[in-house]
C-alpha cells in the first residue's frame, strides 16, 4: 500500500497569499498518477488536478500541481476567499487506492 | 451533463448489510471506472472499491471481506453492499466516476445504530 502523508496539517494564511502544500508517498507513484481533490464543508469533494500536474475541467489557473515519484505539491498562486477549504492528494497509480489525511487551509 | 446521485437507507441496525445505489445520468456505466469512497464524520476520505466495464471489481484489503461492487447496465446503476456493518462504519458514502474521481456524488450519511 502506498502512504501518502500530507503537510503541513493547517495552512494558516490571508486572502492574496500563496498556498504551498505537500504530498509525500511511501514509494513511488507510477506514471504520475497523483491527484488532488478539494473539499468545502458540507460537500462532496472536487477535482483540483491529475496526472500530478494537469488541472481538471473549469479549474482556475492559480492552481497548479508538481512533482514526481514520492514528492508532489499543490500550489495556489494568490488565494481567494473560496478556497479555503480541506485538500486531499489520492494515488490511483496501484491498489488499494490511498488518499492523504488532507490538508485545512484557513483564513489567518 | 454527467450526474451521479446516491440513494438507500440512511439509518442500518449493526449486523444488518448496507445496500446502496448510485444512478448515473448523462453517461453510461459502460465505460469508465465507478468507485465507491467513504469519510466517517469530521475524518479523511476512504477508498472502498470500484468496478470497471461493469464487470471486474477491486476492493480494499480492509473491506473485501464485506464489500459487494456491482452495477445494473439497464438502470444505468452501480451498487454497493457492505455486511456485517458496526458503528465503524458510520459515514458519508460517496460515488465517483473515473480513476482519478473526475466526478463525485453528492454523498449519502449512514448511520450505524440501533
Amino acid at each position: 500500500e502506498i502512504v501518502l502523508t500530507q503537510s503541513p496539517g493547517t495552512l494558516s494564511l490571508s486572502p492574496g497569499e500563496r498556498a504551498t502544500l505537500s504530498c509525500r508517498a511511501s514509494r513511488s507513484v507510477n506514471s504520475n498518477y497523483l491527484a488532488w481533490h478539494q473539499q468545502k464543508p458540507g460537500q462532496a469533494p472536487r477535482l483540483l488536478i491529475y496526472g500530478a500536474s494537469t488541472r481538471a475541467s473549469g479549474i482556475p489557473d492559480r492552481f497548479s500541481g508538481s512533482g514526481s515519484g514520492t514528492d508532489f505539491t499543490l500550489t495556489i498562486s494568490r488565494l481567494e476567499p473560496e478556497d479555503f477549504a480541506v485538500y486531499y492528494c489520492h494515488q490511483y497509480s496501484s491498489s488499494p487506492r490511498t488518499f492523504g489525511q488532507g490538508t485545512k487551509v484557513e483564513i489567518k | 451533463q454527467v450526474q451521479l446521485q446516491e440513494s438507500g437507507p440512511g439509518l442500518v441496525k449493526p449486523s444488518e448489510t448496507l445496500s446502496l445505489t448510485c444512478t448515473v445520468s448523462g453517461d453510461s456505466i459502460g465505460s469508465y471506472y465507478w468507485s465507491w469512497i467513504r469519510q466517517p464524520p469530521g475524518k479523511g476520505l476512504e477508498w472502498i472499491g470500484y468496478i470497471y466495464y461493469t464487470a471486474s471489481t477491486n476492493y480494499n484489503p480492509l473491506l473485501q471481506s464485506r464489500v459487494t461492487i456491482s452495477a445494473d447496465t439497464s438502470k444505468n446503476q452501480f451498487s454497493l453492499k457492505l455486511s456485517s456493518v458496526t458503528a465503524a462504519d458510520t459515514a458519508v458514502y460517496y460515488c465517483a466516476r473515473g480513476d482519478y474521481y473526475h466526478l463525485w456524488g453528492q454523498g449519502i450519511l449512514v448511520t450505524v445504530s440501533s
